[in-house]
Order: structure tokens, then C-alpha cells, then sequence
């Protein structure tokens, strides 16, 4: 069965480095997206992207986020300069359309965030 | 701004002892209603998603319900198995279609 994968599993950095987190969506989705959830936090949104540019993005996007479709596999998210409140876990999800079960929403497992 | 607020937040069952979880929403027009299992230390694990009042839709023990206003999901009969953090979740019209979550309801069944 085709799943969303992420890697690494688990990230350490020190407060004010970069970090790339990176996800592999399932084949022939279209549309991506991350999300974060901070321990015992909901799930919440931060950038959706189709068609090789951002379509929405919360407030929680700033400038230090960025993410990119460096090939046609790979979606990544880079935060330029951590600090210690983007400690967190970090979701990659996708869907493949907009109709019928298409419009599912997939997550992958998830990439843990430590900023020390 | 699009709301969805769960309960209880934690739920503790006998094996077999069925019960209904709910999920209140606002949301300005609702495209679908999304249902996830979410276990400690993992990804959200897509469970239904519900397009319209009325529609109703089930998966061995789960089904889940939506009304113009909630959404249920029943449990029936459940094993420890299912044991597990339920996360519901609102996709607005007029947006990228991304997800607003709640906070989940925390089930805990015992054999």
C-alpha cells in the first residue's frame, strides 16, 4: 500500500541552525503539505503546495520556513534558523485530487524536532 | 475562523463497552470531515471522511456520523486494540484544503 514516508525520524540541532526536514509523498499526488504538532498540542497547519508553489500558509510560516520540490519525489522543509518553540513533531501529507477519494489526506510518520 | 472542539478528552472502556465520541465544528462551508487514528509517536492514520449531513460511514468497529453541526464516532464492541488518540478534523471550502484539527479524544480500552 503506497505511503507518505519522512526522514529522519528524529532531528536534534542547536538553537539558530538549519534544519531540513524531508518527506517522499505517495506517487502521483499532487497536492502536499506540513504540518506540526507540539507535545500535547493539535496538529496544526503550516503550508500547503501544488503545482511548485505555496498555495496557503499559516501564520505559523514565517520567514525562516521555506519548503521546496527539489525533484519529483522529494518535498522538504527547511527552517533557516531554529529556536527552541519550533521543538515539535513535524507531518508531511498528501492527497492526489479533488474529487472522490482523491481529496483523502495522507500523513506520513512524522519527523521529531529537538532544538536544544 | 474554522473550530473544532472534541470530547471528552479522554475516554477509558471496558473491553466490549461501546460508546460515541463526538466532534463539534464551525467552519464557513464545509467540504469534508475527516476521521484519524493517531497512536503515541505517530503519524495521524486516515480513518473516513464525511461529506454531507446524513452520510454515514463504518469500518469494522468505527462508524462515524456528521450532522450539520457534529460528528460521532461510534465505537462498538472495542478491543484494546483500539486503543488510541482519535483526531477529527474540518476542510473548509474556499481554501488549499488543508486540514483544522481538534484536540483528539485520548480512548484507553481494557481487556
Amino acid at each position: 500500500e503506497p505511503e507518505v514516508t519522512q526522514t529522519p525520524s528524529h532531528q536534534v540541532t542547536q538553537m539558530g541552525q538549519e534544519v531540513i526536514l524531508r518527506c517522499v509523498p505517495i506517487s502521483n499526488h499532487l497536492y502536499f503539505y506540513w504540518y506540526r504538532q507540539i507535545l500535547g498540542q493539535k496538529v496544526e497547519f503550516l503550508v500547503s503546495f501544488y503545482n511548485n508553489e505555496i498555495s496557503e500558509k499559516s501564520e505559523i510560516f514565517d520567514d525562516q520556513f521555506s519548503v521546496e520540490r527539489p525533484d519529483g519525489s522529494n518535498f522538504t522543509l527547511k527552517i533557516r534558523s531554529t529556536k527552541l518553540e519550533d521543538s515539535a513533531m513535524y507531518f508531511c501529507a498528501s492527497r492526489g485530487g479533488t474529487s472522490g477519494t482523491t481529496r483523502w489526506q495522507f500523513f506520513g510518520p512524522g519527523t521529531r524536532l529537538t532544538v536544544l | 475562523e474554522d473550530q473544532v472542539t472534541q470530547s471528552p478528552e479522554a475516554l477509558r472502556l471496558q473491553e466490549g463497552e461501546s460508546s460515541s465520541l463526538n466532534c463539534s465544528y464551525t467552519v464557513s462551508g464545509l467540504r469534508g470531515l475527516f476521521w484519524y487514528r493517531q497512536d503515541p509517536g505517530k503519524g495521524p492514520e486516515f480513518l473516513f471522511t464525511l461529506y454531507s449531513a446524513g452520510e454515514e460511514k463504518e469500518k469494522e468497529r468505527l462508524k462515524a456520523t456528521l450532522t450539520k453541526k457534529e460528528s460521532f464516532l461510534h465505537i462498538t464492541a472495542p478491543k484494546p486494540e483500539d486503543s488510541a488518540t482519535y483526531l477529527c478534523a474540518v476542510q473548509a471550502s474556499g481554501s488549499a484544503r488543508q486540514l483544522t484539527f481538534g484536540s483528539g479524544t485520548q480512548l484507553t480500552v481494557l481487556p
